[in-house]
């Protein structure tokens, strides 16, 4: 199958302090990706979908000024947590789609931990 | 929008049992269904899916059954192992890019 990358698949961070997390697709070009949060025990909510050069379309009660999202090519797309705190602290995942392609590909997470 | 239940929420099955798991989702209009295997701390894998054209599509010990009418699916296992043990998500999406729905896992155990 196709092959998603996602960086960092670890951070920690300060209160108040900005992390970006990258999802790229090594092998194919994805129009189209997604970026979900997982708690512990959990199941995987959708935080945003994001199309190559347009702005992301984020699922109700997701703030899209706290939660930057950007795709600027068809191999790449970014999630920038801004002023993080604790409660942000979760386990966040990329998928990627191929146009006409309904098989979504997950990158591998990224924990992040705001202290 | 698309809402997705997914039964049981645990399972603890012997070895070599069979396992079930079942979903239902709510949008008429959902046509591709993706059964994901979770483990701890990793990304969900893509293990079996159904479109919405066949009634049931089988690939070694795992099978997925779809009854559009009921708006059901279902996963099943035969012959487990422990190492089939892992969280199990069921999802729909309308197909063509748009966007999966999740069930709330279920815990799989399988006991030796």
């Amino acid at each position: 199958g196709a092959v998603v990358s996602q960086h960092p698949s670890r951070v920690i961070c300060k209160s108040g302090t900005s992390v970006k997390i990258e999802c790229r697709s090594l092998d194919f070009q994805a129009t189209t990706m997604f970026w979900y949060r997982q708690f512990p025990k959990q199941s995987l909510m959708l935080m945003a979908t994001s199309n190559e050069g347009s702005k992301a379309t984020y699922e109700q009660g997701v703030e899209k000024d706290k939660f930057l999202i950007n795709h600027a090519s068809l191999t790449l797309s970014t999630l920038t947590v801004t002023s993080a705190h604790p409660e942000d602290s979760s386990f966040y995942i990329c998928s990627a789609r191929e146009r006409g392609d309904t098989e979504a590909f997950f990158g591998q997470g990224t924990r992040l931990t705001v202290v | 929008g698309e809402n997705v239940e997914q039964h049981p929420s645990t399972l603890s099955v012997q070895e070599g049992d069979s396992a079930v798991i079942k979903c239902t989702y709510s949008d008429s209009a959902s046509n591709y269904f993706p059964w994901y295997k979770q483990e701890l701390g990793k990304r969900p894998q893509l293990i079996i899916d159904i479109r919405s054209n066949v009634g049931e599509k089988k690939d070694q010990r795992i099978a997925v059954t779809l009854n559009k009418t009921a708006k059901h699916f279902s996963l099943h296992i035969t012959e487990t192992q422990p190492e089939d043990s892992a969280v199990y998500f069921c999802a729909a999406s309308r197909g063509g890019g748009n966007k999966l729905t999740f069930g709330t896992g279920t815990q799989l155990k399988v006991e030796l």
